[in-house]
């Protein structure tokens, strides 16, 4: 069974940066589709991105409202997805999750989840 | 694409046939649609994907159809569990959506 775990939540001025990290087990990390998703307190959830396999080209996509400001990596040797966020707005606030796809699906069925990293900003 | 859920509440008494609906704003690859169920304070999980396949462990009671702009998710006899927000899901192209949510409370 796959395991996520993030870290790095807090809270941050606006204009400010912060630094999530997901560390994954119980799959073979290399081969996973990754994403990023957000939600505001009391509403749905909001797909913030996606990072592929290396073997796909760890391509990267983007939420219109973060691109530009945000930034997903991985480092497969050490089983960690990344989101790195700057130009913080007080609208991103919320509970980020990283989440994996079922095998196979295309990248965006999220079988799995982490179990939330809060990020607040405000001044 | 913007998906759009009805109804916003479904108030239902345990035992009986919840019908949600989640509507497209341009056609979907039906292998691209998903539904979760969230309850408060947990993190989403995945019940369908692909229109209408289960995701393991989830009960035959949840089922999924549709194509194009039109799927829904039907959940055949609502157990005490079943009570909470569901949302449909797309992608498959290179920006994934949520629908706003459709909540199934008791009568």
């Amino acid at each position: 069974e796959v395991q996520l775990v993030e870290s790095g939540g807090g809270l941050v001025k606006p204009g400010g940066s912060l630094r999530l990290s997901c560390a994954v087990s119980g799959r073979t990390f290399s081969d996973l589709y990754m994403s990023w998703v957000r939600q505001a307190p009391g509403r749905g959830p909001e797909w913030v991105g996606l990072i592929k396999c290396k073997a796909d080209g760890e391509t990267v996509h983007y939420a219109a409202p973060v691109k530009g400001r945000f930034t997903i990596s991985r480092d497969d040797s050490r089983n960690t997805l990344y989101l790195q966020m700057n130009s913080l707005k007080i609208e991103d606030t919320g509970v980020y999750y990283c989440a994996t796809d079922v095998p196979y699906s295309g990248g965006g069925a999220f079988d799995s989840w982490g179990q939330g990293a809060l990020v607040t900003v405000s001044s | 694409i913007v998906l759009t859920q009805s109804p916003g509440t479904l108030s239902l008494s345990p035992g009986e046939r919840a019908t949600l609906s989640c509507r497209a704003s341009q056609s979907v690859d039906s292998r691209f649609l998903v539904w979760y169920q969230q309850i408060r304070g947990q993190a989403p999980r995945l019940l369908i994907y692909a229109t209408s396949t289960r995701a393991a462990g989830i009960p035959d009671r949840f089922s999924g159809s549709g194509s194009g702009t039109d799927f829904t998710l039907t959940i055949s006899r609502l157990e005490p569990e079943d009570f909470a927000v569901y949302y449909c899901q797309q992608y498959g192209t290179s920006e994934w959506t949520f629908g706003q949510g459709t909540k199934v409370e008791i009568k």
